[in-house]
């Protein structure tokens, strides 16, 4: 079945760096690939969908400088949160829809400290 | 607008209850996708079920049940016979045929006690 790798699983990072974090379509070719952010508890929160080769669209509410979003292949899509600060601190998932439907990464858990 | 709504934020039951998690949505398409996903606490999204809005019939996978009803807009998800391991959140998620909207809903932590 469709497999999407997120990379890595667990980040800590100082405050006021940067971290990228990856989302590869394993055996597919994800058009659309979403972010998703979840605090503790918490549901799933959309936070922007990109289509290769275009722009992100950003949900309300997310800095899209903040939080950049760069799908250059069909494969391949990049969450980088900018100076990063402890209130960024969160579990961040990507998914990707392919011909049959979404398949989601195994996530990444971003501690700023 | 569409809209997910699970209800239940928390439950726990005794192992080998059943349980029943809600799932009510809202959409004004005739065609959609309904979901289950569980998230263990390791996190990731493991998928459970996809149902398209043609197709009512309720499904069994071994211990799973879903109930999918157009009527009362709800697609509810039994455990028969619970387990330990089966303690995690759920989350019922509506996605469309066109567009690339797909929507979770808040999730419910299912804790079952040995």
């Amino acid at each position: 079945g469709a497999v999407v790798s997120q990379h890595p699983s667990r980040v800590i990072c100082k405050s006021g760096t940067s971290v990228k974090i990856e989302c590869r379509s394993l055996d597919f070719q994800a058009t659309t690939m979403f972010w998703y952010r979840q605090f503790p508890k918490k549901s799933l929160m959309l936070m922007a969908t990109s289509n290769e080769g275009s722009k992100a669209t950003y949900e309300q509410g997310v800095e899209k400088d903040k939080f950049l979003i760069n799908h250059a292949s069909l494969t391949l899509s990049t969450l980088t949160v900018t100076s990063a600060h402890p209130e960024d601190s969160s579990f961040y998932i990507c998914g990707g829809r392919g011909l049959y439907g979404y398949t989601f990464g195994s996530g990444t858990r971003l501690t700023v400290v | 607008a569409q809209k997910v709504t699970q209800a239940q934020t928390e439950i726990s039951v005794v192992e080998k209850e059943d349980v029943t998690l809600d799932c009510v949505y809202e959409t004004r398409d005739t065609t959609y996708y309904l979901f289950w996903y569980k998230q263990p606490p390791s996190g990731e999204l493991v998928f459970l079920i996809r149902r398209n809005s043609f197709d009512e019939q309720n499904e069994i996978s071994g211990r799973y049940s879903w109930n999918f009803q157009k009527s009362t807009s709800s697609f509810n998800f039994t455990i028969t016979a619970s387990q330990v391991v089966d303690s995690a959140v759920y989350f019922c998620a509506l996605s469309f045929l066109t567009g690339n909207q797909f929507y979770f809903g808040t999730g419910t932590s299912l804790t079952v006690i040995p």
